[in-house]
């Protein structure tokens, strides 16, 4: 069974302040997702990354992928209010189907 | 373009009563899915289809099941609820496999009492 570790599960800080969430697994995928999901709504998509070792940069966000694609990290810089949500990480196993394999999350909130 | 969208929005059931959850997309796309996300776990895939017609188990299958007689429609149904099934559920889409975005609806909050 894949499985996708998050980590921190939780994170408070300030805003202006920098941080970094990990995600990380034993098994290697196709592709890997990031989503955020704030209350009450369903998960949507920041980036997809397909390429070990690959960076995409998304404003403030800087996402990572490994070089033996197993894991992943999110870099937010200096976090504002509109930040606060769940963020997901999601691996693809490749293949017809396009299933995703969902890590358990870190739940953010910036304090203004 | 409504996107994703989920029927209910809650409901309470008792233990051994039935349900059916709809998902309905209109962004005529192949694939869909059923996720049920608890805390601390995620999401997880319950059932999904690559096409009208087709149903598939994901990785919590049991207890569920579905139907995808239209493409636009996904149907989760719950036989016999149980408090193991209290989640929160969501359906989501895609337009083909591989890299490609899935869209997720608003979420149905069910509880089984």
């Amino acid at each position: 069974t894949q499985l996708l570790e998050q980590s921190p599960q939780f994170l408070s800080i300030q805003e202006g302040e920098n941080l970094t969430v990990y995600c990380n697994s034993s098994s290697v995928f196709s592709s890997l997702q990031w989503y955020r999901q704030e209350p009450g709504e369903g998960p949507v998509l920041l980036v997809t990354v397909v390429t070990g070792g690959e960076v995409k940069k998304l404003k403030r966000l800087t996402f990572q992928f490994g070089d033996a694609r197993k894991d992943s990290s999110l870099h937010i810089t200096a976090a504002q209010p509109g930040d606060t949500g769940l963020y997901l990480c999601a691996g693809a196993n490749g293949g017809a189907t396009n299933k995703l394999i969902f890590g358990t999350g870190t739940l953010l909130a910036v304090q203004p | 373009n409504a996107g994703v969208t989920q029927t209910p929005k809650f409901r309470v059931l008792k233990t051994g009563q039935s349900m059916t959850l709809l998902c309905a997309q209109d962004m005529n796309h192949e694939y869909m899915y059923w996720y049920r996300q608890d805390p601390g776990m995620g999401l997880r895939l319950i059932h999904y289809s690559v096409g009208e017609g087709t149903t598939a188990k994901g990785e919590v299958p049991d207890g569920y099941n579905v139907s995808r007689l239209k493409k636009q429609n996904f149907l989760l149904g719950l036989e016999s609820a149980a408090p193991s099934q209290t989640s929160v559920y969501f359906c989501a889409s895609s337009y083909s496999a591989g890299t490609d975005t899935q869209y997720f609806g608003p979420g149905t909050r069910l509880t089984v009492l």
